[in-house]
């Protein structure tokens, strides 16, 4: 019973293109989280969700805009595709927002921009 | 602002051998946590260990141990008896009660062990 999960897996698309990375947990959590590992496998949040309200916004371009339709489900979706934006994107939840609540990830999407 | 460096990029040893992965962290913050996570070949993100900042006590979980020491701002996971199921990449992360830090974890560069058989 996967406990936060992501879909696509995989996903290669042209530049220029738009395209959306969808994330669902069932752990009952009030708190999503998007992160980006680039090439050298360093990972930076990009944008945090707390009961569906944007807290956290990690100067990530403006093509980038996760919509959250309920506590459970965090997407992400990317316009006009870089080659830059080839990276793999975790989604992750926590109970909460505060400290003491571990965060746990999904399965990595990973994004290939040709 | 926080930072967490782990200066070992790589690490290569043989089974049945212990390892050591090195943490040091960089927080104004006197209540933080800190986190252990791995990623295993097969490219998820495991949550290890979690470590509040006010309980220096050494941690043991079968092969695995945690040392934190808050005088020199480190939180280093050693490995006894390598197994080859051990390669992964490791990452240790902080987080911080400070600001608008919304538990906001800050990942260091992380370390790439291979266990050879």
């Amino acid at each position: 019973d996967t406990a936060v999960s992501q879909t696509p897996k995989y996903l290669v698309t042209q530049m220029g293109n738009d395209k959306s990375i969808k994330c669902e947990q069932n752990l009952g959590h009030d708190t999503m989280y998007w992160y980006k590992q680039d090439s050298k496998k360093f990972l930076k949040i990009m944008f945090s969700y707390n009961n569906k309200e944007l807290i956290i916004n990690e100067t990530v371009p403006n093509r980038f805009s996760p919509k959250s339709p309920d506590k459970a489900h965090l997407n992400l979706h990317i316009n006009s595709l870089e080659l830059g934006d080839s990276a793999v994107y975790f989604c992750a939840s926590s109970q909460s927002v505060e400290i003491t609540d571990t965060q746990y990830f999904g399965p990595g999407t990973r994004l290939t921009v040709l | 602002a926080q930072k967490v460096t782990q200066a070992q990029t790589e690490i290569s040893v043989v089974e049945k051998e212990d390892v050591t992965l090195d943490c040091v962290y960089e927080t104004r913050d006197t209540t933080y946590y800190l986190f252990w996570y791995k990623q295993p070949p097969s490219g998820e993100l495991v949550f290890l260990i979690r470590r509040n900042s006010f309980d220096e006590q050494n941690e043991i979980s079968g092969r695995y141990s945690w040392n934190f020491q808050k005088s020199t701002s480190s939180f280093n996971f050693t490995i006894t008896a390598s197994q080859v199921v051990d390669s992964a990449v490791y990452f240790c992360a902080l987080v911080n009660a400070g600001g608008t830090s919304y538990g906001k974890l800050t990942f260091g560069q992380g370390t790439i062990l291979t266990v050879h058989p």
